[in-house]
């Protein structure tokens, strides 16, 4: 089984469109996170979620909508894609927030042309 | 505020040469620190992780220690492999909060 999986794992777009991706864990764990990694593989936190509360959001346009309806799951939706946004998406869990190390998806590839 | 900081890559190795990948960070309090890696197409997984000072992690055989007084965690391997060839990550995170700093990465490249 699938500790952390994300779908789709590849998204091709126009610009403008609206699209979202789902992220699912089997952990049981409280916390989960959005990131975004670049080109040059810098990875970049996007939101925490911890059981269902949103705890941090790190200065990301508010065209990104994180959705948790519930501890296993955290979505994300992209308002009016932008080229920009052209990335890799990873999903990932802690156990809790603090000292628990991270398990993540596989990540979603998206291409905004 | 907090930060890590890594050694610039791309490292190339031959198989069976010594690795070193460097990461210093600064935090206030007293963070954990993990080292990720990610094989192409892939998420990131934890390697090794160590939550207080002198603390090694290992696994496999890959090795760091949590150095508190020159705030280093750096990683080692003796003998590396071509399927060692990945981006590293070093990361930390501290007691009661929910963000992770990471490095920008290193990738390695070991040929056979």
């Amino acid at each position: 089984d699938t500790a952390v999986s994300q779908t789709p794992k590849y998204l091709v777009t126009q610009m403008g469109n609206d699209k979202s991706i789902k992220c699912e864990q089997n952990l049981g764990h409280d916390t989960m996170y959005w990131y975004k990694q670049d080109s040059k593989k810098f990875l970049k936190i996007m939101f925490s979620y911890n059981n269902k509360e949103l705890i941090i959001n790190e200065t990301v346009p508010n065209r990104f909508s994180p959705k948790s309806p519930d501890k296993a799951h955290l979505n994300l939706h992209i308002n009016s894609l932008e080229l920009g946004d052209s990335a890799v998406y990873f999903c990932a869990s802690s156990l809790q927030g603090g000292n628990y190390e991270q398990y993540f998806g596989p990540g979603t590839r998206l291409t905004v042309t | 505020g907090d930060s890590v900081t890594q050694m610039e890559g791309p490292v190339t190795l031959s198989e069976e040469a010594f690795l070193t990948i460097n990461c210093t960070y600064t935090a206030t309090g007293y963070p954990s620190l993990f080292w990720y890696v990610q094989y192409p197409g892939e998420g990131l997984q934890l390697l090794l992780k160590a939550t207080k000072a002198d603390d090694k992690g290992s696994n496999k055989g890959f090795e760091a220690t949590y150095r508190k007084e020159t705030t280093s965690f750096h990683l080692e391997k003796g003998s590396v492999q071509v399927s060692d060839s990945a981006v590293y990550f070093c990361a930390l995170t501290s007691s009661g909060t929910y963000k992770y700093i990471f490095g920008t990465g290193t990738r390695l490249k070991v040929l056979a």
